[in-house]
């Protein structure tokens, strides 16, 4: 049990375009899931809460406009990179909240934008 | 701000030996602590909690001890295997479901 799922796995963008990133729990339901981004070689770094039925909580210094976050169900919250540029290339992982604080972490999405 | 530090970047073990991992932290004690394994360009995988009021927690080969005193979390794999290399992270908890993470250690298990 406690799987999360991330689509797409992987994506490459021009500069200017939007992506979108969903992340799903696959067996549980979730009223809590995060937003993390990992540059090679170093930890994640948390962006966002997301929180079911209202708005996302974002971490000092991550713009909320340019990073939507959209928690639409129990199951679901998506994160769409507006307006991507280079410097947005990442490692982007969500993870979801199940119980007793133990959080399960999807497979992640690496973003190439070109 | 709270910092947190795992004793080395890679740490090499050989097969069948104990690897230890460390994790230290500064300022105020989290409410649970949390080791997670991570492999190359994949998302970490949950392996133990641990709370404060907690001084050990085992499942199967793994181990973790927690000392508020020491501000410090040790990680032990016995009988260590190959398959077990993979990057280490630590992750603090405060009570509101938020985790800040450590830097992670890259263990290698030669055979």
């Amino acid at each position: 049990g406690a799987v999360v799922s991330q689509h797409p796995s992987w994506v490459i963008c021009k500069s200017g375009t939007s992506v979108k990133i969903e992340c799903r729990s696959l067996d549980f339901q979730a009223t809590t899931m995060f937003w993390y981004r990992q540059f090679p070689k170093q930890s994640l770094m948390l962006m966002a809460t997301s929180n079911e039925g209202s708005k996302a909580t974002y971490e000092q210094g991550v713009e909320k406009d340019k990073f939507l976050i959209n928690h639409a169900s129990l199951t679901l919250s998506t994160l769409t990179v507006t307006s991507a540029h280079p410097e947005d290339s990442s490692f982007y992982i969500c993870s979801a909240d199940r119980a007793n604080y133990e959080q399960y972490f999807g497979p992640g999405t690496r973003l190439t934008v070109t | 701000s709270q910092k947190i530090e795992q004793n080395s970047e890679a740490l090499n073990i050989q097969e069948g030996k104990t690897a230890t991992l460390t994790c230290n932290y500064t300022n105020y004690s989290p409410a649970y602590l949390q080791w997670y394994r991570q492999d190359p360009g994949r998302g970490p995988v949950f392996l133990l909690l641990i709370r404060e009021n907690e001084k050990e927690k085992r499942k199967e080969r793994l181990k973790v001890t927690f000392d508020t005193t020491l501000k410090q979390s040790l990680f032990h794999i016995t009988a260590s295997q190959p398959a077990d290399s993979a990057t280490y992270l630590c992750a603090l908890g405060f009570g509101n479901e938020k985790l800040t993470f450590g830097t992670g250690t890259r263990l290698t298990i030669i055979p």
